[in-house]
């Protein structure tokens, strides 16, 4: 099993620039999660979804967009970069949320906007 | 407004020694608490987890304590070994993970 991938690893996009970050995982799993990683701020989460063609506003989610079209992707779209928008990208999964759930996270996607 | 604090951006411990990492939170509704650890250019891995109705849960080296009466949440590595060396984050749970800012221990030889 893979678990959960992500592509791109790496992207350098100008301001005013659209991308899409594709995740992936092969472990069946119902809920899957869009968070972004900065310096001093933990990990917020931008987007979740909780089943196929499902999703939900997380903490931070101006300025992204989501989709689940299918129960083991789950895109996260930028329509028009902005330099605040600087982050690593995490994708999550997990079986179930709340109480004895855990999260199973990806490698991660170094976004940089100039 | 920070719901779950990691008030440590860093710590460093002698190889053979605890690690004590500290989490706070201010959520009483918080019933489930976890740890993950995460090496440079990796994803965030979990460690381990304690439910809200239990005060100690143990894993090898690792121990997480839980105060709720003080909202205080701990991790104990013992021994620490330089393969420790990494963030650790403490995250809570009402239904979605809230994150600490992360705390990276580093475990000299």
């Amino acid at each position: 099993n893979a678990g959960v991938t992500q592509t791109p690893k790496f992207r350098v996009l100008k301001t005013g620039q659209s991308m899409t970050l594709l995740c992936a995982q092969d472990m069946n799993h119902e809920y899957m999660y869009w968070y972004r990683q900065d310096p001093g701020m933990g990990l917020r989460l931008i987007h979740y979804s909780v089943g196929e063609g499902t999703t939900a506003k997380g903490e931070v989610p101006d300025g992204y967009n989501v989709s689940r079209l299918k129960k083991q992707n789950f895109l996260l779209g930028l329509e028009s970069a902005a330099p605040s928008q600087t982050s690593v990208y995490f994708c999550a999964s997990s079986y179930s949320a709340g109480h004895g759930s855990t999260e199973y996270f990806g490698p991660g996607t170094r976004l940089t906007v100039l | 407004d920070q719901q779950v604090k990691q008030n440590s951006p860093s710590l460093s411990v002698q190889e053979g020694r605890i690690s004590i990492l500290n989490c706070d939170y201010t959520n009483s509704m918080f019933d489930y608490f976890l740890w993950y650890k995460k090496y440079p250019a990796e994803g965030p891995t979990f460690l381990i987890s304690i439910s809200s109705i239990k005060d100690k849960n143990e894993d090898g080296r690792f121990t997480v304590f839980l105060n709720k009466s003080a909202k205080h949440l701990s991790l104990h590595i013992v021994p620490s070994q330089p393969g420790d060396s990494a963030v650790y984050f403490c995250a809570a749970s009402a239904g979605k993970l809230i994150f600490g800012q992360g705390t990276e221990l580093s475990v000299k030889p």
